[in-house]
């Protein structure tokens, strides 16, 4: 029990174009979904915190205008990179908590985004 | 806020001795510490996990021991093998709103064969 989806797994875009990302619990449901990105040999690097129904909760130093997330229903929660540069290549990962339960966040597979 | 400070950045042990990570938090409202294990390219895999009302948890050849008092925890590998290799992270949470995670700057495990 306890999985999350990320889609795409890959993606290659030009400068300039936007991105969507998907992130899905499939068989639980969840009021809130954390969205991290991380960069070679670094940690993960929470970007904002995704409550159902509510606008997100950006971390200092993230363009809530640039990272645009969606969290519509309790089983997902999409990230929108717009006008993607070269600089916002990065490992996107995100992660879901159980309603109600404690503290464990499950995690997505990731995604490789590669902007040219 | 919660800070967390991860030791070493990098262990390399031969296989079959004893790997040990240590976390440091900041904020002692925090009740929960995770360790997560990510191979290249992959999703974090949570490996163990203790609460604050414990003081030690072990699951096989992994255990992590928590001292709240000095605001440390450390993940112990024992009989390490080559599959262990990979990078280690701590984290801490339960300070904040929201639960999340605050986590360490990583180790990466090298087994010697």
């Amino acid at each position: 029990g306890a999985v999350v989806s990320q889609h795409p797994s890959r993606v290659i875009c030009k400068s300039g174009t936007s991105v969507k990302i998907e992130c899905r619990s499939l068989d639980f449901q969840a009021t809130t979904m954390f969205w991290y990105r991380q960069f070679p040999k670094q940690s993960l690097m929470l970007m904002a915190t995704s409550n159902e129904g509510s606008k997100a909760t950006y971390e200092q130093g993230v363009e809530k205008d640039k990272f645009l997330i969606n969290h519509a229903s309790l089983t997902l929660s999409t990230l929108t990179v717009t006008s993607a540069h070269p600089e916002d290549s990065s490992f996107y990962i995100c992660s879901a908590k159980l309603a109600g339960g404690y503290n464990e966040q499950f995690f997505g597979p990731g995604t490789r985004l590669t902007v040219l | 806020g919660e800070n967390v400070e991860q030791h070493p950045s990098t262990l390399s042990v031969q296989e079959g001795d004893s790997a040990v990570i240590k976390c440091t938090y900041s904020d002692s409202a925090s009740n929960y510490f995770p360790w997560y294990k990510q191979e290249l390219g992959k999703r974090p895999q949570l490996i163990i996990d203790i609460r604050s009302n414990v003081g030690e948890k072990k699951d096989q050849r992994i255990a992590v021991t928590l001292n709240k008092t000095a605001k440390h925890f450390s993940l112990h590998i024992t009989e390490t093998q080559p599959e262990d290799s990979a990078v280690y992270f701590c984290a801490a949470s339960g300070g904040g709103s929201n639960y999340q995670l605050i986590w360490g700057a990583g180790t990466k495990l090298i087994i010697k064969p």
